[in-house]
């Protein structure tokens, strides 16, 4: 089974600065990763599939890069809106799909 | 607009039974992979079970095999999970999830807002 290791546990920051988000595989996953975002009391949200294709309606500040186990997750310039949980997920045995434990993104 | 509404959760015992629904509108459920997964208080996500859009083909976490059931009826936009011998450690937010189409494959697309199960004696 694959393992899907997020850093940093919690992430700092202050509106208008850059995010960088990092997702690691225990084995090579190619391209197959998604980025989610969540925010209390609400569903996950969609926003890059195929480790660097931004999903309908994601802002253009939000992009993924990576393959095989090393992956980021970057948001280019934060928005109030963008504080959040952000989970990876590998889809390279579908349906057998994994999820990192998540990256909270918190205002500094 | 694609909406999945969740339904079914509340309180069980250990050793109990629930039966979750959830009921899909804005797009052809029928040509549709439907996941459940699941979020337990303050941990990760991660996915229980999965069945095709025709249900020829099923998929359940290790954690609950043998004892959760997938089913869906694509009449009635519904999917379902059936859930037999409930432990403490089943307790979480169930979300129904719908499999998207992205380069070849899957990834869940839209989420349901997630109906809360607890096993608790």
């Amino acid at each position: 089974e694959i393992v899907l290791t997020q850093s940093p546990a919690t992430l700092s920051l202050s509106p208008g600065e850059r995010a960088t988000l990092s997702c690691r595989a225990s084995q090579s996953v190619s391209t197959s990763l998604a980025w989610y975002q969540q925010k209390p009391g609400q569903a996950p949200r969609l926003l890059i599939y195929d480790a660097s294709n931004r999903a309908t309606g994601i802002p253009a500040r939000f992009s993924g890069s990576g393959s095989g186990t090393d992956f980021t997750l970057t948001i280019s310039s934060l928005e109030p809106e963008d504080f959040a949980v952000y989970h990876c997920q590998e889809r390279s045995a579908w349906p057998r799909i994994t999820f990192g434990q998540g990256t909270r993104l918190e205002i500094k | 607009e694609v909406q999945l509404v969740e339904s079914g959760g509340g309180l069980a015992q250990p050793g109990g039974s629930l039966r979750l629904s959830c009921t899909a509108s804005g797009f052809t459920f029928s040509n549709y992979p439907m996941n459940w997964v699941r979020q337990a208080p303050g941990k990760g996500l991660e996915c229980v079970s999965y069945i095709s859009s025709g249900s020829r083909n099923m998929y359940y976490a290790d954690s609950v095999k043998g004892r959760f059931t997938i089913s869906r009826d694509n009449a009635k936009n519904s999917l379902y999970l059936q859930m037999n011998s409930l432990r403490a450690e089943d307790t979480a937010v169930y979300y129904c999830a719908r499999g998207g189409p992205y380069g070849g494959s899957f990834y869940p697309d839209y989420w349901g807002q997630g109906t809360l199960v607890t096993v608790s004696s």
